[in-house]
């Protein structure tokens, strides 16, 4: 079964600070993703990596950067949180090439306050 | 520039009643078009893909269907338990071969 695991559900985070999301997946997949979901907009995607230590932008990086030292690893940093970074954020991963089906974990609840 | 537009955004349905969801969509090459499922705060939940116009994908209640601009997702007799969020997405030569362009969705309601 494939299994994307974000280790944080939910996180209440103060403007200014640091914030670090990390998500783990199992099947040795290559590609993996950041996305964020808010109402009416559907899901956006921040960065993926398709390789460790490769990264590229998507369609919304602005106030984030991400890490992958590791294949299973990705994190998702936001150097300076905001209120308007207030989301749901949701780790994907899928094996390489294009066509292959991206599999989503469970979703970390961000609020900044 | 590629485009994904789902209706309707909401619809309640009875418990048996039949009916179909709507993905229309605008992509310079399709690689995939993909359904997913998605349950009050979680994540999205893989249904199926289809990649060529003609396609048809079936799983228990559920069967996709794909055109050359449309996909459908047709639910026979609901049950309560398929209440949820269906969203489409679509990977065409334009949004890249490792990302997805999703729609908003459609939020389905089953009344017992």
């Amino acid at each position: 079964d494939v299994k994307v695991t974000q280790s944080s559900r939910y996180l209440v985070k103060r403007t200014g600070e640091k914030v670090f999301l990390e998500c783990v997946q199992d099947m040795d997949h290559e590609n993996m993703f950041w996305y964020r979901q808010d109402p009416g907009l559907g899901l956006r995607l921040i960065y993926f990596s398709y390789d460790v230590k490769m990264k590229e932008k998507g369609d919304i990086p602005e106030g984030y950067s991400v890490s992958r030292e590791k294949k299973e690893r990705f994190s998702l940093i936001l150097e300076s949180a905001s209120t308007n970074q207030t989301s749901m954020y949701l780790c994907a991963s899928s094996l390489g090439g294009a066509g292959n089906t991206i599999y989503f974990g469970e979703g970390s609840w961000l609020t900044v306050v | 520039e590629d485009q994904v537009t789902q209706s309707p955004e909401a619809l309640r349905l009875q418990e048996g009643e039949s009916s179909s969801l709507n993905c229309s969509y605008t992509v310079s090459g399709l690689r995939g078009l993909f359904w997913y499922r998605q349950d009050p705060g979680k994540g999205p939940e893989f249904l199926f893909t289809l990649y060529s116009a003609g396609e048809e994908k079936e799983k228990e209640r559920l069967k996709a269907t794909l055109t050359k601009k449309e996909s459908f997702l047709h639910i026979t007799a609901p049950k309560p338990e398929d209440s949820a969020t269906y969203l489409c997405a679509l990977r065409g030569y334009q949004t890249g071969a490792n990302n997805l362009f999703f729609g908003t969705g459609t939020r389905l309601t089953v009344i017992p």
